[in-house]
Order: structure tokens, then sequence, then C-alpha cells
């Protein structure tokens, strides 16, 4: 079976820091992405992890811990223009498998 | 410019009158994909395709098909439209299937099935 699991929404403030998580149970783990997504818009890649870590991306970065089955996106200096859904998805195995997404989370950037 | 092209953006049709949702891509991805997103659901995959003349279904392929006759076009049919197939629908496309491959998205399909 598969679970993705994100709170469905936040708010933060202009200019904070807000951590959005992610907690998975899939059959297997080869890899984990965040794509964001603005209202009525495509999905646009944010990260990909498959290693343990932090990856660091100008204001975004993105953790995984595969033991605990859990990643979070760290967004800084938040900007109006970040309010969107955040989505987290797993990809299963190494084979040609399908993107197993999270519902979202959708983040209000608040001044 | 690398994109993923649908068509049409926006659609209302009449349940039971088939259409169809082009997909291309020009960024010679050999895999293509459609989703469906809905409130509170999220993305659900309906289609996929590794390459030409290969499709398998996703969680939600009931209603639709697809056909993938060259690796740029990746049309998604419904055969007899029911309102619940109301949506906004994606196609996707990447490299291959596997690892890190970024997934792209096209911009969407705004369906109404009344």
């Amino acid at each position: 079976g598969q679970n993705i699991d994100q709170p469905t929404e936040m708010t933060a403030t202009e200019g904070a820091i807000v951590q959005i998580n992610c907690t998975y149970q899939t059959s297997g783990f080869n890899g984990l992405f965040w794509y964001q997504q603005h209202a009525g818009e495509a999905p646009t890649f944010l990260s990909y992890n498959v290693l343990d870590g932090l990856e660091e991306k100008g204001r975004f970065s993105s953790f995984l811990s595969r033991s605990k089955g859990y990643s979070y996106l760290l967004l800084k200096e938040l900007q109006m223009k970040d309010s969107a859904s955040y989505l987290c998805a797993v990809r299963e195995d190494s084979g040609n498998t399908p993107l197993v997404f999270g519902k979202g989370t959708r983040l209000s950037v608040i001044a | 410019e690398a994109q993923v092209t649908q068509n049409p953006r926006y659609l209302i049709t009449v349940t039971g009158k088939k259409l169809t949702v082009t997909c291309s891509q020009n960024m010679n991805h050999e895999y293509m994909s459609w989703y469906r997103q809905d409130p509170g659901l999220g993305l659900r995959q309906i289609y996929y395709s590794m390459n030409v003349e290969v499709t398998d279904k996703g969680d939600v392929p009931e209603g639709y098909k697809v056909s993938r006759k060259e690796k740029r076009n990746f049309p998604l049919i419904l055969e007899s439209p029911s309102p619940n197939q109301t949506s906004l629908y994606f196609c996707a496309s990447s490299l291959s299937g596997t690892a890190g491959n970024t997934i792209y998205f096209g911009e969407g399909s705004w369906l109404t099935v009344v």
C-alpha cells in the first residue's frame, strides 16, 4: 500500500520561515519530489531527494530521512508569491513506476 | 522552448459525447502520463506510457483510454464522458520513468461534463 501525508493548510508571515512536512509509507522507495502549484496552474518541480540529508536551492531546502519515512520542505524569507500548494511525491521503485502524490499543502503567506 | 502542450485548455461537454484531449511534448521524452486533480484528492494518475506503443493503467483508469502511436503525442480519450469525470487534467512527461527524472507538466485542461 501507499500513503503520503501532508498538512492540508498552513499560514505564515511574509519574511518568515516555514517548514512543510511530508511522511510516507510506501512499499518501496526510490526518491522523493517536491512540487509547487499555484492555483489553476501546472505543478512545477522544486526539489528531489534520494539520499538522507538536506538539499539546498536558494530560498528552498528539502530534507529526507528514509529510515523515518519523512521529508520536509523549508521555505525561507517568505514572499507573497510563495502562496501556493506544495506537493510531496514519492517514486516507489527503480523501474518505470509512477510518482505517488500526496494531497498537497496549501500555504498562505500573509503580510 | 521545452514544453508539454495540452488542448483544449477549457471544455464544457455533455454526457456521452466522445472527446479527446491532446498532449504533445517536444523534449523527446520516453515517459508520458495523464493525471486528474480533484479537490481533497490531489493528483491521481489515470494512465501512463513508458514508450511508443506501451501503455499501462494508473490508479483511476476507468472511463478513459489512451494511445501512444508516436513518441511526442499521448492523447486522452473519454469515449462516453460522465459528470464524475469533471476535473482538471494534466498531461506530464519525463525523460524516462526512473529515479530522479523530473516530471514536466502541461498547463492543464479544465473539463466540465454536464
